[in-house]
């Protein structure tokens, strides 16, 4: 059974940025598709982008263009989001997320970053 | 891209069936296919329950069941249990590779 295992809880600084690394644990991502998930205290989850590992190739919500980087290496089976230029509003959990490319069928245990002068 | 509008809050007693909704537009909801289901416990990562519409994974309870018309997708959890007190969010795909989730809806089990 695969699962996903994240990076730990991260404290940033309003400007900075942050990496989240995910790997999977107990087998690949293969031909999977890898989708990064957030959700801000007390609401509703938001897609952030996906990347299928195999051919490298990321998409991301128009809302995080320009500021946010998904990437994978399929020969480690880990994936990663950095997200720059934080601010306050990106205080959130972050999860990753594997599936078959219209659904996330299996997901990390999120990552708490938390953005604070 | 705008979330898809889900009502806060449903409940039901044990045994009920409960209905959420969840409405986009034709550029989503709409146009394609492929909406998911996600139930989320507090302080827990989502799980799906319904994927494609109407799919159930494996392991999901046949009590959990999903549908469509036009803009709006819906699940619905029939003899509701203690354990389906959740969260749920619906996904749905929004073209140009791009998913947008809902605004969520908390379940309370009377």
């Amino acid at each position: 059974q695969v699962q996903l295992v994240q990076s730990g809880a991260e404290v940033k600084k309003p400007g900075s940025s942050v990496r989240v690394s995910c790997k999977a644990s107990g087998g690949t991502f293969t031909t999977s598709t890898v989708t990064w998930v957030r959700q801000a205290p007390g609401q509703a989850l938001e897609w952030m982008g996906r990347i299928i590992p195999v051919l490298g190739i990321p998409n991301y919500a128009q809302k995080f263009q320009g500021r946010v980087t998904i990437t994978a290496d399929k020969s480690t089976s880990a994936a990663y989001m950095e997200l720059s230029s934080l601010t306050s509003e990106d205080t959130a959990v972050y999860y990753c997320t594997r599936g078959s490319g219209t659904y996330s069928g299996i997901w990390g245990q999120g990552t708490l970053v938390t953005v604070s002068s | 891209q705008s979330a898809l509008t889900q009502p806060p809050s449903a409940s039901g007693s044990p045994g009920q069936s409960v209905t959420i909704s969840c409405t986009g537009t034709s550029s989503d909801v709409g146009g394609y296919n492929y909406v998911s289901w996600y139930q989320q416990h507090p302080g827990k990562a989502p799980k799906v329950m319904i994927y494609d519409v109407t799919k159930r994974p494996s392991g999901v309870p046949d009590r959990f069941s999903g549908s469509k018309s036009g803009n709006t997708a819906s699940l619905t959890v029939s003899g509701l249990q203690a354990e389906d007190e959740a969260d749920y969010f619906c996904c749905s795909y929004a073209g140009n590779n791009n998913y947008v989730f809902g605004t969520g809806t908390k379940v309370t089990v009377l």
